[in-house]
C-alpha cells in the first residue's frame, strides 16, 4: 500500500528557477490537495482538485500552478521559486462524498530557495 | 473571518496521565471535525472525525468532544506513553461539505517518562 507519494523528498533552488513536485495516489481518490506547512503558519492550502481535469484555488495560489491530467497525479508548480516559497509542501487526496472523509498525506517535500 | 485556534504551547505531561488539547473555532457551524497527528519530518495522519450530531467519540485511548455551542473541540488521550509525543492538528472544512480541510496550526504534546 503505497497511498499518497510525494517527488523528490527534497529540493535546493535557486531564486527564479522552476521545478514541478509530483503527487501519485494509488486509492482511486477523486480529491487531491497541495498544502504549504511554515513554523506557526500551519497547514495552508495553495491549490486542490476535486477530479480529473480540474482544479481550484486555495487559500495561498500566487506564484503556483497546478495540473490533474489523470485523477491518480496531481502536479504542483513553481515557475519563478522565490525565498518566501522556502517550506514544507504536504500533498494530500481524499473520497470526494459524504460528510467528512479523513484525508491521507504524503510524506512532504522540503523546498528550499536560495 | 474563520478561524481554528490551537494552544501553540507545547503541552507537557507525566505518562499515564490524561493529556487534553483544545481547538477552538470562529465564525463558523462546521458539520464535522477532525484531529489528526503529526511526527517530525513527516506527513499528518488522520486519527478520529466527529461529527456535529455527535457529542463524543472514542477510539481506543482516545477521545474527542464536540461542543458545538462553545465551538469547541476536546481531544484526550488516556493513559498516555511517551510513543504519543507528536504535534495534535485539528481541521474543519468551513466550505461546508467539499472535503476542503482548514487546518489548525497545532499543540505540541511531550509524554514525559
Amino acid at each position: 500500500n503505497a497511498g499518497v507519494t510525494q517527488t523528490p523528498k527534497f529540493r535546493v533552488l535557486k531564486t527564479g528557477q522552476s521545478m514541478t513536485l509530483l503527487c501519485a495516489q494509488d486509492m482511486n481518490h477523486e480529491y487531491m490537495y497541495w498544502y504549504r506547512q511554515d513554523p506557526g503558519m500551519g497547514l495552508r492550502l495553495i491549490h486542490y482538485s476535486v477530479g480529473e481535469g480540474t482544479t481550484a484555488k486555495g487559500e495561498v495560489p500566487d506564484g503556483y500552478n497546478v495540473s490533474r491530467l489523470k485523477k491518480q497525479n496531481f502536479l504542483l508548480g513553481l515557475e519563478s521559486a522565490a525565498p518566501s516559497q522556502t517550506s514544507v509542501y504536504f500533498c494530500a487526496s481524499s473520497y470526494s462524498r459524504g460528510g467528512g472523509t479523513e484525508a491521507f498525506f504524503g510524506q512532504g517535500t522540503r523546498l528550499t530557495v536560495v | 473571518s474563520q478561524k481554528i485556534e490551537q494552544n501553540s504551547e507545547a503541552l507537557n505531561i507525566q505518562e499515564g496521565k490524561t493529556a487534553t488539547l483544545t481547538c477552538n473555532y470562529t465564525n463558523y457551524s462546521p458539520a464535522y471535525l477532525q484531529w489528526y497527528r503529526q511526527d517530525p519530518g513527516r506527513g499528518p495522519v488522520f486519527l478520529l472525525l466527529i461529527r456535529e450530531n455527535e457529542k463524543e467519540k472514542r477510539k481506543e485511548r482516545l477521545k474527542v468532544t464536540f461542543d458545538t455551542t462553545l465551538k469547541q473541540s476536546l481531544f484526550h488521550i488516556t493513559a498516555s506513553q511517551p510513543a504519543d509525543s507528536a504535534t495534535y492538528l485539528c481541521a474543519l472544512d468551513f466550505t461546508g461539505g467539499g472535503n476542503k480541510l482548514t487546518f489548525g496550526t497545532g499543540t505540541q504534546l511531550k509524554v514525559e517518562l
